[in-house]
């Protein structure tokens, strides 16, 4: 069955940076396309990037634009976020999805989800 | 400010139904298939109705989705104790070249 595992969360100070990864397995990684969301506590949920199945095509929300950046290796089922010069506001359950159709451009669904990684940005 | 909207509550009694709604504009629900997400607490968020009315396999019947111009809505018929969750719709906005999200139906079974 299709199981993403997210790891990397923790506490981190305004300013710095941290990665996420996203382990997947039960299916053909490298024949979808993969999108971070989050929720932070009390709040809804946000889309934050996705990512082609080949890595060739990259899409950002404005909120995090230009500071975070998503990636893959298909070699390794493996899915990443380099968040960057971390906020208060980036404080947030970061949840790692598989896009619903296999070579999509991202727009139609998210079909499965992992279970998060809490990020807390705090001095 | 949620750039879907939907009521912040609803609630209905076991075997009772209950709809919720998810309004938008033109460029997102008016062009774009729209999803819906039960959210419980602590646990992965979880596809209920994906391009706004197709249930995916395993998800109960009791669980439908329908749309009527730039509103579409999540019904759910014969509530369970364990429906009771937050609900979030979510569709691509072809303006905001971004996923939008509504800000969440907190449902309680009375």
């Amino acid at each position: 069955q299709v199981q993403l595992v997210e790891s990397g969360g923790g506490v981190v100070q305004p300013g710095r940076s941290l990665r996420l990864s996203c382990a997947a397995s039960g299916f053909t990684f490298s024949n979808y396309g993969m999108h971070w969301v989050r929720q932070a506590p009390g709040k809804g949920l946000e889309w934050v990037a996705f990512i082609y199945f080949d890595g060739n095509k990259i899409s950002y929300g404005d909120s995090v634009k230009g500071r975070f950046a998503i990636s893959r290796d298909n070699s390794q089922n493996t899915l990443y976020l380099q968040m960057n010069s971390l906020t208060a506001e980036d404080t947030a359950v970061y949840f790692c999805a598989r896009d619903g159709r296999i070579y999509s451009s991202g727009k139609d669904f998210f079909e499965f989800w992992g279970q998060g990684t809490r990020v807390t940005v705090s001095s | 400010q949620s750039v879907l909207t939907q009521p912040p509550s609803a609630s209905g009694t076991p075997g009772q139904g209950v709809s919720i709604s998810c309004s938008g504009t033109w460029s997102n629900i008016g062009r774009n298939g729209v999803n819906w997400y039960q959210n419980l607490p602590g646990t992965a968020p979880k596809l209920l109705i994906y391009r706004s009315d197709q249930r995916p396999s395993g998800v109960p019947d009791r669980f439908s989705g329908s749309r009527s111009g730039s509103t579409v809505f999540l019904a759910i018929s014969g509530l369970q104790s364990e429906d009771e969750a937050d609900y979030y719709c979510a569709t691509w906005d072809d303006s905001l070249n971004a996923w939008v999200f509504g800000g969440g139906t907190k449902l309680t079974v009375l």
